[in-house]
This record gives structure tokens, sequence and C-alpha cells, in this order.
């Protein structure tokens, strides 16, 4: 069965850091480019970032360049998602999801449940 | 890209069928970008209903269909059931610097 399971999620204080780990079973790890996707209260689903299978490619929406850090360990099977200079607005529900590309496109075909970042003083 | 547009809720009553919208633009779904659409049901894992437009992932009920047309795609729950109410995103892709674009989500309520 595949499972994916986010930890790191809490409280953090405006400027500060947090760093999310997503461990990964029930599949093989490293053939996969990972992801990771957040959903603020109340707000749709966005795309933070990506990370290619070897860690060579890493892409990321605007909103967190610079400040957001993705990488991945493959004999860990877990991607992680470091978090520095946070804001109000990065408060969500941070998901992992796997990236799945057919010949025309790509998409997210497992998640896991998430862990809840809140930026707050 | 800017998010794509979904209306905020629709209902509908068991063995109803009910229809999502999602409109994007010329940029994303217009511009021959596949669109994938995900299940969210509260304090549960995302799920994946519809990828490449209309094609349906093992395990997922044939009730769940899917369709575009220019820059709109669809989904359409056919034969509502209880465990359908949820909330359901569109998302559409684009590369080659890999990524995506998602709505803003549909209540689902099955009345």
């Amino acid at each position: 069965e595949v499972q994916l399971v986010e930890s790191g999620g809490g409280l953090v204080q405006p400027g500060g850091s947090l760093r999310l780990s997503c461990e990964v079973s029930g599949f093989s790890f490293s053939p996969y480019w990972m992801s990771w996707v957040r959903q603020a209260p109340g707000k749709g689903l966005e795309w933070v970032a990506n990370i290619k299978v070897d860690g060579s490619e890493r892409y990321y929406v605007d909103s967190v360049k610079g400040r957001f850090t993705i990488s991945r360990d493959n004999v860990q099977n877990s991607v992680f998602l470091q978090m520095n200079s946070v804001r109000a607005e990065d408060t969500a529900v941070y998901y992992c999801a796997r990236v799945r590309c057919s010949s025309t496109t790509c998409y997210f075909d497992f998640w896991g449940q998430g862990t809840l970042v809140t930026v707050s003083s | 890209h800017s998010a794509l547009t979904q209306p905020s809720s629709v209902s509908g009553s068991p063995g109803q069928s009910v229809t999502i919208s999602c409109t994007g633009a010329s940029s994303d779904i217009g511009d021959f970008n596949y669109v994938s659409w995900y299940q969210l049901h509260p304090g549960k894992a995302p799920k994946l209903i519809i990828h490449d437009d209309n094609n349906r992932p093992s395990g997922v009920s044939n009730r769940f269909s899917a369709s575009k047309s220019g820059s709109t795609a669809s989904l359409t729950i056919s034969g509502l059931q209880a465990e359908d109410e949820a909330h359901y995103f569109c998302s559409s892709y684009s590369g080659p610097s890999p990524n995506w674009v998602f709505g803003g989500g549909t209540k689902v309520t099955v009345l």
C-alpha cells in the first residue's frame, strides 16, 4: 500500500523556520519526482515546490522562492521542505505528493494526509 | 498563471448527477494543458480521481467522468452518493519548468 506521511508542522513565529518531512512507503521512491502542495485555511490548493528524482532540479512557486528549499533522501525514502523566513500567508496544511507523468502531462497520483503549519506571533 | 475558476458549491440529491466546471485561460487549460481532478475529504489525504482530462485511475468509480472544451473542463458525478460529499479541485499542468495551477475548489453537498 502506498503511504506518504508528513510530519514537522506546528506553530512558528513570523520570520522563523520549520522543516517538514514526508516519509514514503509502499513503492520504489527514487524513480519519482515529488512535490509539496499546500492549502491555506478556506482557500484552494497551491503547488509549492517539486524535486527531480535525483535532486538535480528543483522548482518553486514564486511566493516561496529564496525562502523554501525542497530536498530528498532516496535512502531514507523521504522528501523535505525547509521553510525559512516564514510569513503569516504561509499558514496552511502542507501535503507531500507523488508526481506521475504520462506522455502528455504530469499530475499528483498519491498524497499524504498533510501537516498543519501555523505562522503567528 | 492565475488560479482556475470553479463554483464554490454545488448540491444534489442521492442518485442525481452534478457537474463542476473549471475555467482557465488560453495560457493553461486552453493551451492544450491537460486537466486533473482531486477529491478532498476533511482530514484525509487528497485523492486523484481524473487525470489527462478524462482518465480514471484504477479503483475510482465510473460514476466520475470528465470532459474539456476550449478553456473549460468539467467533472460530472453521476448517481450521487453520500460518500461523494467532499471538496473537488481541478488542476492544470504546464511545463517545461514544471508547475501546476489549481482551482479554488467546489464543495459538493449531497442533500
